[in-house]
């Protein structure tokens, strides 16, 4: 069968670093995206890793180990703005996404 | 690059009568659209795939007669829900995607159905 989690909620502080973590089981894989989502928003792309690995863009980074299962968004730096939820979905292999049920990123100042 | 657009943004209505979201690709052509749905809290539940010239493929527990999508163009889809009941209440998100199935979906900003 096909299941993907991450954590349901997540503290951090401003400035501060933190890791969201993503675990996946799937016969087939074809990359894995993450977004963010504002509260009342649609959401929006982040980066997307289909090899193993670190991709980082900015303040974001992406991380990839595809025999795990698992891929993590490093957030540096946070600021106030980044409080969101934070979409993991894999690519099967019908090229479907498949989603996570998002991690609330709480950030205090 | 890569913009999507949804109208209307937020609608309410009454309950037995049907809506209509439109869902553009701006600045390209869309080769699949995507329809999730979203209730509060919890993560986008893929309602239906359409492909520009051909019906929609919905997923399974999707009502295709309830939720009818039109892929009339490469930029513009449609999603009409028909005799909306309360239960119907939802965030409708749609998604676009150009090339090929690897490229990244670019999802619209969302319509709030509110139905009494």
């Amino acid at each position: 069968g096909q299941n993907i989690d991450q954590p349901t909620e997540m503290t951090a502080t401003e400035g501060a670093i933190v890791q969201i973590n993503c675990t996946y089981q799937t016969s087939g894989f074809n990359g894995l995206f993450w977004y963010q989502q504002h509260a009342g928003e649609a959401p929006t792309f982040l980066s997307y890793n289909v090899l193993d690995g670190l991709e980082e863009k900015g303040r974001f980074s992406s991380f990839l180990s595809r025999s795990k299962g698992y891929s993590y968004l490093l957030l540096k730096e946070l600021q106030m703005k980044d409080s969101a939820s934070y979409l993991c979905a894999f690519m099967d292999s019908n090229y479907q996404l498949i989603w996570g049920a998002g991690t609330k990123l709480i950030i205090k100042p | 690059g890569a913009v999507v657009s949804q109208h209307p943004s937020r609608v309410i209505c009454k309950s037995g009568t049907s809506v209509k979201i439109e869902c553009r690709s701006l600045d390209f052509q869309a080769t699949t659209m995507f329809w999730y749905r979203q209730f509060p809290k919890q993560s986008l539940m893929l309602m239906a795939t359409s492909n520009e010239g051909s019906k929609a493929t919905y997923e399974q527990g999707v009502e295709k007669d309830k939720f009818l999508i039109n892929h009339a163009s490469l930029t513009l889809s449609t999603l009409t829900v028909t005799s909306a009941h309360p239960e119907d209440s939802s965030f409708y998100i749609c998604s676009a995607r150009y090339g090929s199935v690897r490229e990244t979906q670019y999802f619209g900003p969302g319509t709030r159905l509110l139905v009494l």
